[in-house]
């Protein structure tokens, strides 16, 4: 079963900048998973912020960037503000119509 | 403006049955595959199942397999989640998904979002 792994929780001080990844239990991530990224802040339903690996979503400030990283998708959030303070998810396709998500990343700013 | 609102949910025996509903406006219905995504307490997102805009292609995750069915009226906008043999780990927060094409396919990606309705298995 194909896991896809992401840090549980991550911290960043006001201004800074932070890589979250998404990897697979098994094998590497690369831009044939189309890897997307959502935010979804308590109580709230998820936001999309970048898709098909780097493309921001309408209205994603460009401090919010998408990337592979060796053999990880990579969520780079530079000059972190107050309100990224919440959880963010990967998404891989697997093909098929299958998508797994991450387990998700806790991002803590302080 | 897309609008997309989930009913049906509610508090269910192990091994009993419920109809999940999301209508949607504010888009032409039928041109995009739809999804559901679930979120159990305190936990991640799952994706659940997907469906083509024709309802020709359905998806699932093998957590739902055989369990779940996936359907949608194009003439009424509106999206279907037929839940049975449930059990305690089906409760979560169910969301429907609106895709960004008529497929699931690589370059897909889920768009916007309703805000969920709340299923709980338990006697």
């Amino acid at each position: 079963q194909t896991v896809v792994t992401q840090e549980p929780s991550f911290s960043v001080s006001p201004g800074g900048t932070v890589t979250l990844t998404c990897g697979l239990s098994s094998g590497s991530v690369s831009t044939s998973y189309y890897p997307s990224w959502y935010q979804q802040t308590p109580g709230q339903a998820p936001r999309t912020l970048i898709y098909s690996t780097n493309t921001r979503s309408s209205g994603v400030p460009n401090r919010f960037s998408g990337s592979i990283l060796g053999n990880k998708a990579a969520l780079t959030i530079t000059g972190a503000q107050a309100d990224d303070e919440c959880d963010y998810y990967c998404v891989l396709y697997m093909g098929s119509g299958i998508w797994v998500f991450g387990g998700g990343t806790k991002l803590t700013v302080l | 403006e897309v609008q997309l609102l989930e009913s049906g949910g509610g508090l269910v025996q192990p091994g009993g049955s419920l109809r999940l509903s999301c209508a949607a406006s504010g888009f032409t219905f039928s041109s995009y595959a739809m999804s559901w995504v679930r979120q159990a307490p305190g936990k991640g997102l799952e994706w659940v199942s997907s469906i083509s805009g024709s309802g020709s292609n359905t998806y699932y995750a093998d957590s739902v397999k055989g369990r779940f069915t996936i359907s949608r009226d194009n003439a009424k906008n509106t999206l279907y989640l037929q839940m049975s043999s449930l059990r305690a780990e089906d409760t979560a927060l169910y969301y429907c998904a609106k895709d960004v094409d008529p497929v699931p396919r690589g370059p897909s990606y889920f768009d916007y979002w309703g805000q969920g309705t709340l299923v709980t298995v338990s006697s």
